[in-house]
């Protein structure tokens, strides 16, 4: 069975702060992905990362930066949070290249004050 | 540039009866069509999805159905129970690649 972990479920961050938000998965898939989850406009895709130390925008990556030294883990990172980053923050993985089927970790509501 | 459309945005039926969920994509490219299901405070997962080489997939209760032409594909959910109550959301995957751009989503309610 496929596990995706988010380091936390809910998170309280002042604006101006620096956010890290880690995701792991125990399957050894190679792709990972960050979506930000508002109501009304499904998942949005922040960033993705086919391989180690790889990684490609999404169609929102304004504001945000991402890291994956080990391939297990995929770190999103606010560098300085605004409040209109609050959200739903859900984790992604998929297995290979040609195998599309992402299955999601538990998510992560992000409020900036 | 690259699109995915749902709709309805909210459905509500009545325990029994069927309910359809419809989605365009604007990438002739795309050859993978997943539909997620979230429950209220979990995570999306997988319930269904076609590839562009087949036209309509059945897993028991829930159908899947593509028209590559127009260029959208259905949810179909028949004989639905209120535990099928939940967010549903189709994808599409541009340029066949392996990112997936989503749907706004759809609110399904089954009333008792």
């Amino acid at each position: 069975d496929v596990k995706v972990t988010q380091s936390s479920r809910y998170l309280v961050k002042r604006t101006g702060e620096k956010v890290f938000l880690e995701c792991v998965q125990d399957m050894d898939h190679e792709n990972m992905f960050w979506y930000r989850q508002d109501p009304g406009l499904g998942l949005r895709l922040i960033y993705f990362s086919y391989d180690v130390k790889m990684k490609e925008k999404g169609d929102i990556p304004e504001g945000y930066s991402v890291s994956r030294e080990k391939k297990e883990r995929f770190s999103l990172i606010l560098e300085s949070a605004s409040t209109n980053q609050t959200s739903m923050y859900l984790c992604a993985s998929s297995p290979v290249r040609g195998r599309y089927e992402q299955y999601f970790g538990p998510g992560t509501r992000l409020t900036v004050t | 540039g690259e699109n995915v459309e749902q709709h309805p945005s909210t459905l509500s039926v009545q325990e029994g009866d069927s309910a359809v969920i419809k989605c365009t994509y604007s990438d002739s490219a795309s050859n993978y069509f997943p539909w997620y299901k979230q429950e209220l405070g979990k995570r999306p997962q997988l319930i269904i999805d076609i590839r562009s080489n087949v036209g309509e997939k059945k897993d028991q209760r829930i159908a899947v159905t593509l028209n590559k032409t127009a260029k959208h594909f259905s949810l179909h959910i028949t004989e639905t129970q209120p535990e099928d109550s939940a967010v549903y959301f189709c994808a599409a995957n541009p340029n066949q690649g392996g990112k997936l751009i989503f749907g706004q989503g759809t609110e399904l309610s089954v009333k008792p």
